[in-house]
């Protein structure tokens, strides 16, 4: 069965670096997410991208984050540089196309910001 | 603006009794609802969703989930607990009207089915 895959499954990164966050979302899919949750806390939504571009993106998704998705095949979340408070676990997802469709989830990179 | 209400932090049943899970939700219109399960270090896993059709919905490892026009709930449930359903269980819903939203998440529920 098709699987939306990340890496790293674990990064661990010193204040005020950049880090790259990759998403392989399942090959068909047209929509695609990012999501964190802060450990102990709810899901939230970051930001979703559809047709190369962003659709959507909450207040969390400030100036510090950017997305790509520069090869037609991995969906990458950039943090330009982080902060203590962005330590949580990433999710990356991907639909087949919007709405009705469930959202398929990667297993997750927890960032570990000191 | 859509949210999701999970009224209980935690749910403990004796493996074999029927369990709850609750969800209420506040939307637009007809929503799409969505249940997610987490088990410990793993990802979000879709069990099931509501768009249209039968209010009950049948899903993923027995579970089931009835929505709820009158009451704004999609409660989770299944009639035999077990062990393996230990899980963190989160509740989502989208606004159909609302072009390309994302997922709103309740809280979550902590499920804990005791052998």
């Amino acid at each position: 069965e098709p699987e939306v895959t990340q890496t790293p499954s674990h990064q661990v990164t010193q204040m005020g670096q950049e880090v790259i966050l990759r998403c392989v979302p399942i090959s068909n899919h047209l929509y695609f997410y990012w999501y964190r949750q802060i450990l102990g806390q709810k899901v939230e939504f970051l930001v979703s991208f559809y047709n190369n571009e962003i659709s959507e993106k909450s207040e969390i998704f400030d100036d510090q984050f950017s997305v790509e998705r520069p090869d037609g095949s991995n969906f990458t979340l950039k943090i330009r540089s982080t902060k203590l408070e962005d330590s949580a676990m990433y999710f990356c997802a991907s639909s087949e196309k919007d709405r009705a469709y469930e959202q398929y989830f990667g297993p997750g990179t927890r960032l570990t910001v000191t | 603006a859509q949210s999701v209400a999970q009224p209980e932090d935690q749910v403990n049943v004796a493996e074999g009794n029927p369990l709850t899970v609750k969800c209420t939700y506040s939307v637009s219109g007809n929503p799409y609802l969505f249940w997610y399960v987490q088990y410990p270090n793993r990802g979000l896993q879709f069990l099931l969703k509501y768009i249209t059709g039968d209010n009950l919905v049948k899903g993923s490892y027995g579970f089931e989930a009835e929505f709820n026009k009158s009451q704004t709930s999609f409660h989770l449930k299944k009639p035999s607990a077990l062990v393996s359903d230990s899980a963190l269980y989160f509740c989502a819903v989208r606004d159909p009207n609302s072009g390309n939203t994302p997922l709103v998440f309740g809280k979550g529920t902590r499920l804990s089915v005791i052998a």
